[in-house]
C-alpha cells in the first residue's frame, strides 16, 4: 500500500493563479480531510469528506474548493491564490469503526508558496 | 466549539531527562477521541496514540506514557529518558465521535533534546 500520496511536493504560484493539489489513498478509507499548517498555529481543517460525493467545510475553507468523485481521490483547488495561502498542506484519510474514528493517516505534505 | 491548548510552545531538555508535554482540551461532547502526533524535522506526521473519552486508563509504550484525566480535561504525554531522536514537534488533537475526518489540533510543542 502506498498509503496517502500527495502531489506536488513543492509549488510556487503567483498571486491570482489557480491550481489543484492532488491527494489519493489506497486504503479504501471513507473519510478524507485537508489541513493547512502555519508556523505556531498547528494544523487547521480546510475541508473534509465523509464519503464519495459528500464534502463539507472545516475551520478555514475560504479560497478553497474540494470535490470527491471517488473514494480514492480528494483534490483541493485554490481558486485565486493569495500570499495568505502560503502554507504546508496535508491530506489525511481515516475510517470509522464501531468504537469510533481511528487515527488519521497523513500524506507527506505539499509546501506551497504564493508570491 | 472544540479547542485544544498546548501551553508549552518550546521545551528544551538534556538527553536522559524525563519530559512531560501538556495538553488541555475543551469539548461539549460526552464521547470524544484524543490523539497525539509527532512531527520530526523531516515534516511527516506520525501517529502515536488514540484514546477515547471512556477509557481513562493510563498507557505506557516503551519510553512513552500518557496520562488522561477527564476531571481536568487533560491528556499529558511523558517521555522517559529522552533521546536526541525524540526532538520533534508534538501535537495533541481532539476528534468528534461521529466524524473521523474532523480533528482539532493544538498549536504544538517543539521539543529539543540536547546531547
Amino acid at each position: 500500500n502506498a498509503g496517502v500520496t500527495q502531489t506536488p511536493k513543492f509549488q510556487v504560484l503567483k498571486t491570482g493563479q489557480s491550481m489543484t493539489l492532488q491527494c489519493a489513498q489506497d486504503m479504501n478509507h471513507e473519510y478524507m480531510s485537508w489541513y493547512r499548517q502555519d508556523p505556531g498555529m498547528g494544523l487547521r481543517l480546510i475541508h473534509y469528506s465523509v464519503g464519495a460525493g459528500i464534502t463539507d467545510q472545516g475551520e478555514v475553507p475560504n479560497g478553497y474548493n474540494v470535490s470527491r468523485s471517488t473514494t480514492e481521490d480528494f483534490p483541493l483547488r485554490l481558486l485565486s491564490a493569495a500570499p495568505s495561502q502560503t502554507s504546508v498542506y496535508f491530506c489525511a484519510s481515516t475510517y470509522q469503526g464501531t468504537s469510533g474514528p481511528f487515527e488519521q493517516f497523513f500524506g507527506p505534505g505539499t509546501r506551497l508558496t504564493v508570491l | 466549539a472544540q479547542k485544544v491548548t498546548q501551553a508549552q510552545t518550546e521545551i528544551s531538555v538534556v538527553e536522559k531527562e524525563d519530559v512531560t508535554l501538556d495538553c488541555v482540551y475543551e469539548t461539549r461532547d460526552t464521547t470524544y477521541y484524543l490523539f497525539w502526533y509527532k512531527q520530526p524535522p523531516s515534516g511527516e506526521l506520525v501517529f502515536l496514540i488514540r484514546r477515547n473519552s471512556f477509557d481513562e486508563q493510563n498507557e505506557i509504550s516503551g519510553r512513552y506514557s500518557w496520562n488522561f484525566q477527564k476531571s481536568t480535561s487533560s491528556f499529558n504525554f511523558t517521555i522517559t529518558a529522552s533521546q536526541v531522536v525524540d526532538s520533534a514537534v508534538y501535537f495533541c488533537a481532539l476528534g468528534e465521535e461521529t466524524s473521523g475526518s474532523r480533528l482539532t489540533f493544538g498549536e504544538g510543542t517543539q521539543l529539543t533534546v540536547n546531547p
